[in-house]
C-alpha cells in the first residue's frame, strides 16, 4: 500500500495569513494527489484533483503543487471559512489512501 | 445539481449486519464509479470500496474484505454497502462519494454525501 505523510497535523493561523500544507507518499504517484476540506456535520469537498487542478467554485486562494512524493497545499490569504481539517488522498492505485489530516484552528 | 444521500445507519451487534444505501442524482449515474469511504470516531479517512459504473467491477479494502460487499442497481441510481460479521472497529461514519472521471475505479472523488452514523457495539 501506498502510505500517506501529512503535516503539520494542527496548524493554528490567524485570518489573512498564508498556509501551506504538506503531503509525502511512499512511492512515486505522478500527479495523482488530492485535496479535501472536511467541516463537521458537512460532506466533504474535493478542492484540487491531479495535483494542481483547482475544483470549480473553489476560490483562487486555495492552490496545489508538486509531483513525484512530494506535494503541497496552499492558502494564500486565510478566510474565516477555511478553518477546516483538510486531508490529501492518492488515486494513484488501490487501495486509496488519505493522509492523516490537518486541522486549521483560529489563532 | 449534483445530490448524493446516505441511508441506512444505526447501532448493531457485534457479529451482525446492515445495509447502507446511497442515492444519487444530477449527473449520468451508470458512467461513473460510486465508493464509499469512512471515518471513524477521531480518525482519519479510510477508503472502503469502489464499484465502477456498470456494476461489473468492484476493489475494497483489506480490511473489509470477505465481509463488506459493494453494489449498485443504475435503475435506481443507488448504490449499496452491504456489511457482514461487523466488529467494533468498523463504527464510523460511512460516506458515499462520486468519482470526479469516468475512469473504471476512478479515485478522485468529487461529490459526496453527508455520511451516515454506523456504530458497533453490544
Amino acid at each position: 500500500d501506498i502510505q500517506m505523510t501529512q503535516s503539520p497535523s494542527s496548524l493554528s493561523a490567524s485570518v489573512g495569513d498564508r498556509v501551506t500544507i504538506i503531503c509525502r507518499t511512499s512511492q512515486t504517484i505522478s500527479s495523482y494527489l488530492n485535496w479535501y476540506q472536511l467541516k463537521p456535520g458537512k460532506a466533504p469537498k474535493l478542492l484540487i484533483s491531479t495535483a494542481f487542478s483547482l475544483q470549480s467554485g473553489v476560490p483562487s486562494r486555495f492552490s496545489g503543487g508538486g509531483s513525484g512524493t512530494d506535494f503541497t497545499l496552499t492558502i494564500s490569504s486565510l478566510q474565516p471559512e477555511d478553518f477546516a481539517t483538510y486531508f490529501c488522498q492518492q488515486s494513484y492505485r488501490t487501495p486509496y489512501t488519505f493522509g492523516q489530516g490537518t486541522k486549521l484552528e483560529i489563532k | 445539481e449534483v445530490q448524493v444521500v446516505e441511508s441506512g445507519g444505526g447501532l448493531v451487534q457485534p457479529g451482525g449486519s446492515l445495509r447502507l444505501s446511497c442515492g444519487a442524482s444530477g449527473f449520468t449515474f451508470k458512467n461513473y464509479a460510486m465508493s464509499w469511504v469512512r471515518q471513524a470516531p477521531g480518525k482519519g479517512l479510510e477508503w472502503v470500496s469502489t464499484i465502477s459504473g456498470t456494476g461489473g467491477s468492484t476493489v475494497s479494502a483489506d480490511s473489509v474484505m470477505g465481509r463488506f460487499t459493494i453494489s449498485r442497481d443504475n435503475s435506481k441510481n443507488t448504490v449499496y454497502l452491504h456489511m457482514n460479521i461487523m466488529r467494533a472497529e468498523d463504527t464510523a461514519i460511512y460516506y458515499c462519494a462520486k468519482s470526479y472521471s469516468m475512469a473504471m475505479f476512478g479515485g478522485e472523488l468529487d461529490y459526496w454525501g453527508q455520511g451516515t452514523l454506523v456504530t458497533v457495539s453490544s
